[in-house]
């Protein structure tokens, strides 16, 4: 079953300070990992999108990783900003037209 | 820079009516896609369209929900008959390419319906 699992499910964390936020997923044939930034009540934005052979990408203060054999990625945020919070969302596409979304990641940055 | 834009912003309707979402996709772009948010829970894919058929549907698009691309510039959801638990955000988006690709989704803003 095409799945894609993230974690924490909900995260605190200080202005300024990093974080790493986790992606699992078993969708099958994978085509591409895409992050999404979502704030409330608003439409997803996307952050950065890779295939099955970038294992790196980065979109300013944040940066994905893909580990295609273990069907991990992780978004990392660097010198977080109170524009931050919001949901993060990882969303796994199959080749042809199926799209797995996540149930994302809710971060707050405190100042 | 160019966006998906949808209207309305917030749609109240009473259960049983039929209600047209509207979507202006970004205008050089040739896959339409449909999804919903049930407040508190993750996106999901409803429909995506190409060349005036569409390409792929959950099984959340049921007969109740139809999608139609009128003239060169809208692309519409349809929902017959709603029901309380239609009530939802849905979101448009597009992309010049597939999203089976590495074509960027663009999302819209989203219109929440609310049914009664």
């Amino acid at each position: 079953k095409n799945q894609v699992e993230q974690s924490p499910q909900s995260l605190i964390i200080l202005e300024g300070k990093n974080c790493t936020l986790q992606c699992n997923y078993t969708v099958s044939p994978f085509s591409n990992l895409r992050w999404y930034k979502q704030d409330t009540g608003r439409g997803p934005v996307s952050l950065t999108i890779m295939t099955f052979s970038e294992n790196t990408k980065s979109n300013g203060r944040y940066t994905a990783t893909l580990d295609a054999d273990t069907k991990q990625s992780s978004l990392h945020i660097t010198a977080s900003q109170l524009s931050d919070s919001a949901s993060y969302i990882c969303v796994v596409s199959a080749r042809g037209f199926k799209t797995i979304f996540g149930a994302g990641t809710r971060l707050f940055v405190k100042a | 820079e160019p966006e998906v834009t949808q209207t309305p912003s917030h749609q109240v309707t009473q259960m049983g009516q039929e209600v047209i979402l509207r979507c202006v996709p970004i205008s050089n772009h040739l896959y339409f896609y449909w999804y919903r948010q049930i407040l508190g829970q993750k996106v999901e894919f409803l429909v995506s369209f190409y060349n005036n058929e569409i390409s792929e549907k959950s099984e959340i698009f049921d007969d109740q929900f139809s999608v139609e691309r009128p003239d060169g510039s809208n692309f519409t959801l349809k929902i017959r008959s709603t029901k309380l638990e239609d009530s939802a955000m849905y979101f448009c988006a597009s992309s010049a390419r597939l999203a089976g690709g590495t074509d960027t989704q663009y999302f819209g803003p989203g219109t929440r319906l609310t049914v009664l």
